[in-house]
């Protein structure tokens, strides 16, 4: 299993909509994830970290799921400029200091 | 302001032919990242610098080199690039291990 999967998509989801990404992890060392955000031919923007507690901002909420290894990023009333890449940071191995990136969902909000 | 910077944008090269890619940082943070990105694929760490200890990935060629002469600075070297080594490379930094990273621009090579 690889340590940190996505599923690829893409998501095609009409403006206003609620959308929602998981990303599974198999290292459970880790005390934090991150969510990336990438456009097209652009670097990785840090979206959001995802502590214990999970964390909102505005639109954007991720939570974390130990139990089941998963966290996850929900975007709501998603607008025409959420369209691109996002990218899921896990841990790489069990001493949760070394991150791999998972190969990312592709969302598209269409008009 | 720029906090990663990367130069060049965007670089081509022959087959063969040696090339240095540059990456500075105004955020004084302590791990310096080279990944590699290929289309449509996630960021491949090649290694990275906690402060001056280099950290090689077992699957990075030895092709591909870096230097760290000192904190801001960090270069990735493709001692001979192939057809295969076209891609994005990403410079990151992060304060710690265990922290988000910040990425640059990006370097886009060409190898012809």
């Amino acid at each position: 299993r690889k340590e940190v999967e996505q599923d690829p998509g893409p998501f095609n989801v009409p403006e206003g909509a609620t959308v929602a990404f998981n990303c599974t992890y198999s290292n459970s060392a880790s005390q934090s994830f991150f969510w990336y955000r990438q456009d097209c031919r652009k670097e990785p923007k840090l979206l959001m970290s995802v502590y214990s507690s999970g964390n909102e901002d505005g639109r954007f909420t991720a939570q974390l799921n130990r139990a089941s290894q998963y966290i996850s990023l929900l975007i709501r009333d998603s607008k025409l400029s959420d369209s691109a890449t996002y990218l899921c940071v896990g841990p790489r191995d069990n001493y949760g200091q070394n991150f791999v990136f998972g190969p990312g969902t592709r969302l598209s909000v269409l008009p | 302001d720029a906090m990663v910077i990367q130069n060049p944008r965007y670089q081509v090269t022959q087959f063969g032919k040696p090339v240095t890619l540059s990456c500075s940082q105004t955020l004084n943070h302590n791990v310096m990242y080279w990944y590699q990105q290929k289309s449509s694929q996630a960021p491949k760490l090649l290694f990275h610098y906690y402060d001056k200890d280099f950290n090689n990935e077992a699957d990075t060629p030895d092709n591909f080199q870096s230097r760290r002469p000192n904190t801001s600075f960090c270069f990735l070297d493709i001692r001979s690039p192939g057809l295969g080594d076209a891609a994005m490379y990403l410079c990151a930094t992060s304060r710690d291990l265990s922290f988000e990273q910040y990425f640059g621009p990006g370097t886009r090579l060409t190898v012809t």
